[in-house]
């Protein structure tokens, strides 16, 4: 079993649509939590992260981190067709320094 | 201007080839790292250094062997390559702040080994 797990998709979306992406991760050392979106052919960029439990707000995107069932969340609102990427999640413990370890990652698409 | 450029995109060799990937950043960062990245997007990393130094070296075969002749630039050499080192190759460059490191990751070199 994989240290954070994450449904590969596709997940196919009407444009407007709000969105749903979850991790679960089995490591409960890790402190840090983060969401990169990956589009074709490029590299990951970091889209949010939080520290710990709690929700974090950044335009039409929120994450959501449950520490205590090991669950984080990202949720896109009125969704658009320029999200349709990779979602993946990674995670960092405190004390671990720079090492992330990511999930699978998501691929999701928005129809217009 | 590219914060983080990594050459080649494209790499098509043949096995037994040895071939480096180029790494550089204009962040000013101190920490670069590389990522492989397989067919099933999963990102693993591989290896670590900051200001010159390897820090992280997860369980890669010895044929990998990365270079660091600055801080701002960090090379990977592969010697023999093989069918199964098929794959996107990620260089990153992260600076610590209040202990999280947030990544600046190239756009990654695609390398296909035949």
């Amino acid at each position: 079993q994989k240290e954070v797990e994450q449904d590969p998709g596709p997940l196919s979306v009407p444009e407007g649509a709000i969105v749903s992406l979850n991790c679960t991760y089995s490591n409960s050392a890790f402190q840090y939590f983060m969401w990169y979106r990956q589009y074709s052919r490029k590299g990951p960029e970091l889209l949010m992260y939080t520290y710990s439990s709690g929700n974090k707000e950044d335009g039409r995107f929120t994450a959501q981190v449950d520490k205590s069932s090991k669950y984080i969340s990202l949720f896109i609102r009125d969704s658009q067709p320029s999200d349709s990427a990779t979602y993946l999640c990674a995670m960092s413990e405190f004390n671990a320094g720079n090492m992330l370890t990511f999930g699978g990652g998501t691929r999701l698409m928005v129809k217009p | 201007d590219t914060a983080v450029s990594q050459t080649p995109k494209y790499l098509v060799t043949q096995m037994g080839n040895d071939k480096s990937i180029k790494c550089e950043q204009n962040l000013g960062h101190d920490t670069m790292y590389w990522y492989k990245q397989d067919s099933k997007k999963f990102l693993k990393i591989m290896f670590s250094y900051n200001n010159k130094e390897l820090i992280i070296n997860e369980t890669v075969p010895n044929r990998f062997s990365p270079k660091s002749p600055d801080k701002a630039h960090l090379n990977l050499h592969i010697n023999s390559l093989e069918l199964g080192d098929s794959a996107v190759y990620f260089c990153a460059s992260s600076q610590e702040d209040r202990g999280f490191y947030g990544y600046t990751f190239g756009s990654g070199t695609r390398l296909t080994v035949v």
